[in-house]
């Protein structure tokens, strides 16, 4: 079935880097772009970016396009965010979504904890 | 930059009841680019409503959305104990590319 799986949790120090992938199953992954969407505790959903199965063309959240990297790797169908300069706000779940216009198909979540 | 504004923030009704969900732009959105989504605790968001209108695959015929440009509604028509959830509408287009509204706690008593 159409899927995306994720990578487990990280525990990291503030300033360091993380990178969370996001493996595409049971559809053509070159048809549709991959969306990243974190959730703070408690909170709302925050868009990060988004990048095209295809071509790799990516487009980021204004409040995050400094430290936000998004690649894909189309020989393995997998999806990749790595967010650098970590801070505690940066704690959050990170969903990575099969995404056109919208988001049709959502991994789980990774969770993400910023700590000292 | 376009704000996505939800309302109310928290819903609480009786099974059966309808339920009219808010969400209202600070610029105009083109419909196809409207959604709306579910989000249950310990859940990932689950699409509802795309394009304004169309209903998600499997998504049960008492949800519906309407609007355009500015002003956009989720209605339940008939509320059961499940549909207890967040509810997000996100667009997609304008600057920046993608962004949510806060969401709507919908409790049912």
């Amino acid at each position: 079935q159409v899927q995306v799986l994720q990578s487990g949790a990280e525990v990291k120090r503030p300033g360091a880097s993380v990178k969370l992938s996001c493996k595409a199953s049971g559809y053509s992954f070159t048809n549709y772009g991959i969306a990243w969407v974190r959730q703070a505790p408690g909170q709302g959903l925050e868009w990060m970016g988004w990048i095209s199965g295809s071509t790799g063309y990516t487009n980021y959240a204004p409040n995050l396009q400094d430290r936000v990297t998004l690649t894909t790797d189309t020989s393995t169908s997998t999806a990749y965010m790595e967010l650098m300069s970590l801070r505690s706000d940066d704690t959050a779940l990170y969903y990575c979504a099969r995404s056109l216009h919208y988001m049709d198909v959502w991994g789980k979540g990774t969770p993400v904890i910023v700590s000292s | 930059e376009i704000v996505l504004t939800q309302s109310p923030g928290i819903l609480s009704l009786s099974p059966g009841e309808r339920a009219t969900l808010s969400c209202r732009t600070s610029q105009s959105v083109t419909s196809s680019y409207l959604a709306w989504y579910q989000q249950k605790p310990g859940q990932a968001p689950r699409l509802l409503i795309y394009g304004a209108s169309n209903r998600a695959t499997g998504v049960p015929d008492r949800f519906s959305g309407s609007g355009f440009g500015t002003d956009f509604t989720l209605t339940i028509s008939s509320l059961e104990p499940e549909d207890s959830a967040v509810y997000y509408c996100q667009q997609y287009g304008r600057s920046p590319m993608c962004s949510f509204g806060q969401g709507t706690k919908l409790e049912i008593k």
